[in-house]
C-alpha cells in the first residue's frame, strides 16, 4: 500500500514570497490533515478535511495560509506572503473515516524562509 | 498552554534494558491516546494507542500504560534496541472531536549498543 506522498521535500524562499505544498493521501482515506511542526515542537494541526469539506481550520492563519482539497483526494497548502516564523516542516497525514485515529503521515516538506 | 506534555526532551538507555517514556495531559476530555515514532527526515509513524477505557495495551516489545486519575501515560519498550533510537511523540484526541490530535513536544530516545 502506497503511503502519503508530499512534494517538494525541501523549499527555501525569501520572506514575502509565496509557496505551495502538495499532498496525495493514502487511497481511500477520507480524512486529510495538514500539520505544522516547528523545530523542537510537536506537530500542530493547521487544517483538517473530511473528503473535500473543511472540518477544522481554527488554527490556520487565514490571512496568509490557504488550503484546498480537490475532489476529496489531493490537497494543496499555500502560504502567501511567507514570514520568517513560517519556517517549519509541513506534514500531511490521512486516516480512514471521520474520526481519525491512527493517522498516517507523509515525509513532510521542510520550508526555510530567509 | 500545553495540553499534552512530555517533560523529558531526551532519554538514553543501554541496549537490552527497558525504556520508559512519559507523557502527562491536562484535558480530562481526552479519550484516546497514541504514540508516534519519528526518525530524522521522515514523518511520524504510528506505534501504539490506547483508549481511555483501558489502562494497558501491549504490542510486542511496546506497552502503553494509562493512569487516568493522574492524567499520565507511559510507553515501555522492552528490550530496547538501537533501532528504537528516534523521537517519540505522545498524542491525544478529545472525545467527540473530529479527530484532531494534540501532540506533545517529543522525547528523543537514544539506545546505546
Amino acid at each position: 500500500e502506497a503511503g502519503v506522498a508530499q512534494s517538494p521535500r525541501y523549499k527555501i524562499i525569501e520572506k514575502r514570497q509565496s509557496v505551495a505544498f502538495w499532498c496525495n493521501p493514502i487511497s481511500g482515506h477520507a480524512t486529510l490533515y495538514w500539520y505544522q511542526q516547528i523545530l523542537g515542537q510537536g506537530p500542530k494541526l493547521l487544517i483538517q478535511f473530511q473528503n473535500n469539506g473543511v472540518v477544522d481550520d481554527s488554527q490556520l492563519p487565514k490571512d496568509r495560509f490557504s488550503a484546498e482539497r480537490l475532489k476529496g483526494v489531493d490537497s494543496t497548502l499555500k502560504i502567501q506572503p511567507a514570514k520568517l516564523e513560517d519556517s517549519a516542516v509541513y506534514l500531511c497525514a490521512s486516516s480512514l473515516g471521520f474520526i481519525g485515529r491512527e493517522a498516517f503521515f507523509g515525509q513532510g516538506t521542510r520550508l526555510t524562509v530567509v | 498552554d500545553q495540553q499534552v506534555k512530555q517533560n523529558s526532551p531526551s532519554l538514553s538507555v543501554q541496549e537490552g534494558r527497558i525504556s520508559i517514556l512519559n507523557c502527562d495531559y491536562t484535558n480530562s476530555m481526552f479519550d484516546y491516546f497514541l504514540w508516534y515514532k519519528k526518525y530524522p527526515a521522515e514523518g511520524p509513524t504510528f506505534l501504539i494507542s490506547i483508549s481511555s477505557i483501558k489502562d494497558k495495551n501491549e504490542d510486542g516489545r511496546f506497552t502503553v500504560f494509562l493512569n487516568k486519575s493522574a492524567k499520565h501515560l507511559s510507553l515501555h519498550i522492552v528490550p530496547s534496541q538501537p533501532g528504537d533510537s528516534a523521537v517519540y511523540f505522545c498524542a491525544a484526541k478529545e472525545g467527540g472531536s473530529q479527530g484532531n490530535l494534540i501532540f506533545g513536544k517529543g522525547t528523543k530516545l537514544s539506545v546505546k549498543p
